[in-house]
């Protein structure tokens, strides 16, 4: 079965620390995996999208690396702003049918 | 880029009744899915949503509980029939485009 694995579920840091958030996956044959934030009682916004032939996608304070080998995905946060306390979801797509599968999340809060 | 909206927002039903809900993306896509999220919890697939054809489920999931309509390609329903409290939830519509996945801002259901 194809599962998505998130630790930890919950984080707490102080303003300005560095924090890596973790995705881990079961069938290492993967056609994407995509990072997003949740914010509570919103959508969802798209953070990164890493395709299976990628090793990272950066996008200001955000970095995320992925490791078909390992079947794991790394969600890194720079100098992290009480702003950036939301929940981050993990989705990966074993296929190009556009579906995917989420993991649990992790709810990041981070302390002025 | 796709910009999704959905009807209603939000909604609080009586059990034994059905709801249906719109998604309406401004531009024509392929792949369109219905996504439940329970609370407290991650999403979960409920559905492709096929324009012109049935809709694809799910294991757990099933079309006479969840039948969904799909006439063009920029529009979609998704009908929560026959309600318990158990099928309170945010229920969002998403597409994919080869780039990346986009999501509606759900509808919060709530079940009496």
């Amino acid at each position: 079965k194809q599962e998505v694995t998130q630790i930890p579920a919950a984080l707490s840091v102080p303003e300005g620390e560095n924090l890596v958030l973790n995705c881990s996956f079961t069938d290492s044959a993967i056609y994407n995996l995509q990072w997003f934030r949740q914010d509570p009682g919103k959508g969802l916004t798209s953070l990164l999208l890493i395709q299976s032939s990628q090793r990272e996608q950066t996008s200001g304070r955000l970095n995320a690396s992925l490791d078909k080998s390992s079947g794991r995905s790394t969600l890194y946060i720079a100098a992290s702003q009480p702003g950036d306390s939301a929940t981050y979801l993990c989705a990966v797509s074993w296929t190009n049918a556009g579906k995917s599968t989420f993991g649990d999340g992790t709810t990041l809060t981070v302390k002025p | 880029s796709a910009v999704i909206s959905q009807k209603p927002s939000r909604d609080i039903c009586q059990r034994g009744t059905s709801l249906t809900i719109q998604c309406q993306v401004d531009s024509q896509v392929t792949m369109m899915f219905w996504y439940r999220q329970q609370p407290g919890q991650s999403l979960t697939l409920i559905a492709t949503a096929n324009q012109g054809s049935e809709a694809t489920y799910e294991s757990g999931f099933v079309i006479d509980k969840f039948p969904i309509s799909r006439p063009n390609l920029t529009f979609s329903t998704l009908t929560v029939s026959n309600m318990s409290p158990e099928d309170s939830s945010i229920y969002l519509c998403s597409v994919a485009t080869e780039e990346t996945q986009y999501f509606g801002p759900g509808t919060r259901l709530l079940v009496l």
